[in-house]
């Protein structure tokens, strides 16, 4: 069975302190991992897909990378705006396309 | 571009009644998905369509739950009666599919609360 493992559950970090959340994750091949950034009542949000070992994407402060086992989303110099609950789920290769597996999700604050 | 939407945001219902929550793709995505999450849990996969087909429905809790996808377009999911361990959110979300363009896009979600 698929299993994603997302840590720290929360992060607390004072404005411009930089971090990385973890992601783990034990899939029989991977079609794609994305991470999602999910806002206090709303939906969660795309911020990017990764397809293969050793790709990495950025948006603006973040970075997301790509191992065969995990994916860190480093976090450069937080603004208080980049609060949220952040996702990590992974695709796997046999089944459909909804074959997804979530994480509980890392809680990350930034105070100003 | 619009994005995924859902209606109704919140609802509060009494158990045994029956809520029905409504989800428009995005246009031009034939895969449909709902999702939910109960309290403190992590999102977990209900069901796929591929159009107006049930590609997959394996995550469906039981029989009390009917999702329906008239036409290829938007979809329903009816719970009927609902218990109380039904309260969560239900996401509802899709995308095109395609091998490279499989990204699941979600809506903001329908918060059902049952009491």
């Amino acid at each position: 069975e698929d299993q994603v493992t997302q840590s720290p559950e929360a992060l607390r970090l004072q404005e411009g302190e930089s971090s990385s959340l973890n992601c783990s994750y034990t899939v029989s091949g991977l079609r794609g991992l994305f991470w999602y950034r999910q806002d206090p009542g709303k939906g969660p949000e795309f911020l990017f897909t990764l397809y293969s070992a050793g790709e990495e994407k950025e948006k603006e402060r973040l970075k997301a990378t790509l191992t065969k086992k995990e994916s860190f989303l480093h976090i450069t110099a937080p603004k208080p705006e980049d609060s949220a609950t952040y996702l990590c789920a992974v695709q796997p290769l046999s089944g459909g396309y909804q074959k997804v597996t979530f994480g509980i999700g890392t809680k990350l604050q930034v105070i100003p | 571009e619009a994005g995924v939407t859902q209606f109704p945001s919140h609802s509060v219902i009494e158990k045994g009644q029956t809520v029905t929550l409504r989800c428009d793709p995005i246009s031009g995505h034939d895969n449909l998905y709902w999702y939910r999450r109960v309290m403190g849990k992590e999102i977990k996969f209900l069901l796929h369509f591929v159009k107006e087909s049930k590609q997959d429905e394996s995550g469906m809790p039981n029989n009390r739950f009917l999702a329906e996808r008239t036409g290829g377009t938007y979809s329903t999911l009816k719970v009927q009666p609902a218990e109380l361990e039904d309260s969560g959110v239900y996401f509802c979300a899709s995308s095109q599919g395609t091998v490279r363009r499989n990204t699941i896009y979600f809506g903001e979600g329908s918060w059902l609360t049952v009491v």
